[in-house]
């Protein structure tokens, strides 16, 4: 079993659609995260979870719903999006310090394409 | 709030070194991460600065200076594995943040 585990790995969606992306990982960490990457642009952090605590990047759209369930499972519901939000959407976790974080450790990724 | 800097693209010849310089600018600060990320791949670790100096793991070599807000990732004998991209990425009061990254060819 890898260590951060993604599904779908593709995905095509209308804007009218409800999705969910989900993450889950096998390294016993303790945090786990969303980030956004689309082209030309940096790694764009969405959303931390640290012992069932969440922290987000308060510039994303309401659109983006995050569940975490548990310490080892991490969703990404999805509705109503615009083809911007067309990217590679990954998921990480880490061993969280009291002060700022460990190795991140990245899942494959989801490919989201909004039509 | 954090700004990180880097060349958008590089070319280097296999077998040869190439230095992927990284700036950066942070509230706070505890270690300066390198990732590989290939194409349609997830990033992967590389190395892990907190102290100044050189931090050397095999082909791969990191520097830091805190001072300066300044790293650099080292590839030696290049391969054209390493046609990839590589981000840097700080870590401060806050989760990681990355830069672009810079995206390597190695050509023969």
């Amino acid at each position: 079993e890898t260590g951060v585990t993604q599904t779908p790995r593709h995905l095509v969606m209308g804007m009218t659609n409800k999705k969910s992306l989900k993450c889950e990982q096998h390294l016993g960490h303790n945090a786990m995260y969303w980030y956004k990457q689309s082209a030309k642009k940096p790694l764009e952090l969405m959303f931390v979870y640290s012992l069932e605590e969440r922290v987000e990047n308060n510039s994303v759209p309401s659109r983006f719903s995050p569940e975490c369930p548990n310490s080892s499972h991490l969703f990404l519901h999805l509705h109503t999006l615009q083809p911007e939000d067309s990217a590679l959407y990954l998921c990480a976790s880490s061993q969280r310090q009291r002060a700022g974080t460990g190795e991140l450790f990245f899942g494959e990724g989801s490919r989201l394409t909004v039509l | 709030g954090q700004n990180i800097d880097q060349p958008t693209e590089m070319t280097a010849t296999e077998g040869a070194i190439v230095q992927i310089n990284c700036t950066y600018q942070t509230s706070g600060f505890n270690g300066l991460f390198w990732y590989q990320q290939h194409a349609g791949e997830a990033p992967t670790f590389l190395s892990y600065n907190v102290l100044d100096g050189l931090e050397e793991k095999g082909r791969f070599s990191s520097f830091l200076s805190r001072s300066k807000g300044y790293s650099y990732l080292l590839l030696k004998e290049l391969q054209m594995k390493d046609s990839a991209s590589y981000l840097c990425a700080v870590g401060g009061n806050t989760p990681l943040v990355f830069g672009k990254g810079t995206r390597l060819s190695v050509i023969a």
